[in-house]
Order: C-alpha cells, then structure tokens, then sequence
C-alpha cells in the first residue's frame, strides 16, 4: 500500500543552520512526490514537486528512488520557514487513468529560532 | 478570484447532530476533495470528485456524506456528529483530475469543527 513516513514531529534549529525534514515513501510504481507547507494562519499550498527540480524560496528535494526518499533541504534556515511542513505522494489507479489523488505524511513542524 | 471558499470557519456541534460544510471554487476546476486535519495523523482523505456528478470514497469516509451536483460546489455532510469527528477539515481543488502533478490542489482556509 501507498504510504509517506515524515519520522520527524518538531524541528527545531537556529537562524542561519542548514535542516532537512524527513520524507520516506512507500509505493509501488512510478511515484510523484510533493511537499506542501502551512504557515500560521494561512491555508495549505504548494512548496515544490520533485518532477520540476526546482528551489522555491531557497529550498530543495531530490528524489532517491533506491532509498524511496524526498527529503526537503535547505542550506540556511530563516525564521519566515517556521511552519508545518507535508511530504505527499500522488496515487494512481488505473480506472483508465490515474486519480492521482494525494497521500499525506503526519507532517513535520518546522521551529526556526532567532 | 476568491479559489477555494470554506464555511463556516468554527462549528459546535452536539452528539447526533447533523450539519453540512460548505465548500465552492470558482476556478471552474474538476477536482475536489476533502481531508480532515487532526494532530499527529496529518491529512486524511474523506471523499473526493473528479467531476459533477461523481464521488468516490478516501480512506475515511465512514459518517460522511459528498454531492457533487455542479462544478463549483462540493458540500461535506455530516449526518450524525460523533466526538471522533472533531477535527480541521479542508477542502481542495485542482483543475486536472486525473493527476496532482500538472495542476496541484488548492486548499480552503479550513473549518474547525468541534463535537462535544
């Protein structure tokens, strides 16, 4: 069965030092994996997805299909990057397509301290 | 454009009691879904739709109820509130509805629903 494991509940770490949230999946076919972020009192968007290969607001994540991770980094962590953090994996079934709907780790909450 | 638009934003609810959240896009998008939010457990998916007149069951629909009659609205129901059922529920909605990668979801501002 699809499942994401973010093994981490609370990271904490101080302006300026690097961090990396955890996300390991399990699935098995072809997977397409996202991270999602909330910020305090904002909805629930879109970070990054790892068939763009992008950095959005200094972050990153590859994926590693041999150790089925997608990890999020970034080298230098600012305060504004305090937030809840979701790693999601899309599901397909072959209804004639996929449905891609997402499947969401328990969620990381990312502490930046001054 | 407003996106995705949740109401109400808080709701008390009493054991037995029935109630409907609200959900409307005006993004014209096929897909939508909701998810409950509870701590420690991330989000799970209720029910989802790719398109007006069809639903389909997530991985927690037990005491939940979708319809989908037109494209812009998507009510979740509760028939009968159980405390199990407190929880921040968001709704969400993407214009592909067969993959999350072209076009990904946008979410409501949430609605927190307490049963006591």
């Amino acid at each position: 069965a699809q499942r994401v494991t973010q093994p981490e509940k609370l990271l904490s770490v101080f302006k300026g030092a690097p961090v990396e949230l955890k996300c390991n999946y399990s699935y098995s076919g072809s997977p397409e994996l996202f991270w999602y972020v909330q910020y305090s009192r904002q909805r629930l968007q879109l970070l990054l997805r790892h068939i763009s290969r992008e950095s959005i607001k200094g972050f990153t994540a590859d994926l590693n299909k041999g150790e089925t991770s997608f990890h999020l980094k970034k080298p230098f962590a600012q305060e504004e990057d305090s937030a809840m953090y979701y790693c999601a994996l899309s599901e397909q079934r072959n209804y004639g397509g996929s449905q891609g709907n997402l499947i969401f780790g328990k969620g990381t909450k990312l502490s930046v301290k001054p | 454009n407003a996106g995705v638009t949740q109401t109400p934003k808080f709701q008390v609810l009493k054991t037995g009691q029935s109630m409907t959240l609200q959900c409307a896009q005006d993004m014209n998008h096929e897909y939508m879904s909701w998810y409950r939010q509870d701590p420690g457990m991330g989000l799970r998916l209720i029910h989802y739709s790719v398109g007006a007149g069809i639903t389909d069951q997530g991985e927690v629909p037990n005491g939940y109820n979708v319809s989908r009659s037109t494209t812009e609205d998507f009510p979740l129901r509760l028939l009968s509130a159980a405390p199990s059922q407190t929880s921040v529920y968001f709704c969400a909605s993407s214009s592909d509805r067969v993959s999350r990668y072209n076009s990904p979801l946008h979410f409501g501002n949430g609605t927190r629903l307490t049963v006591t």
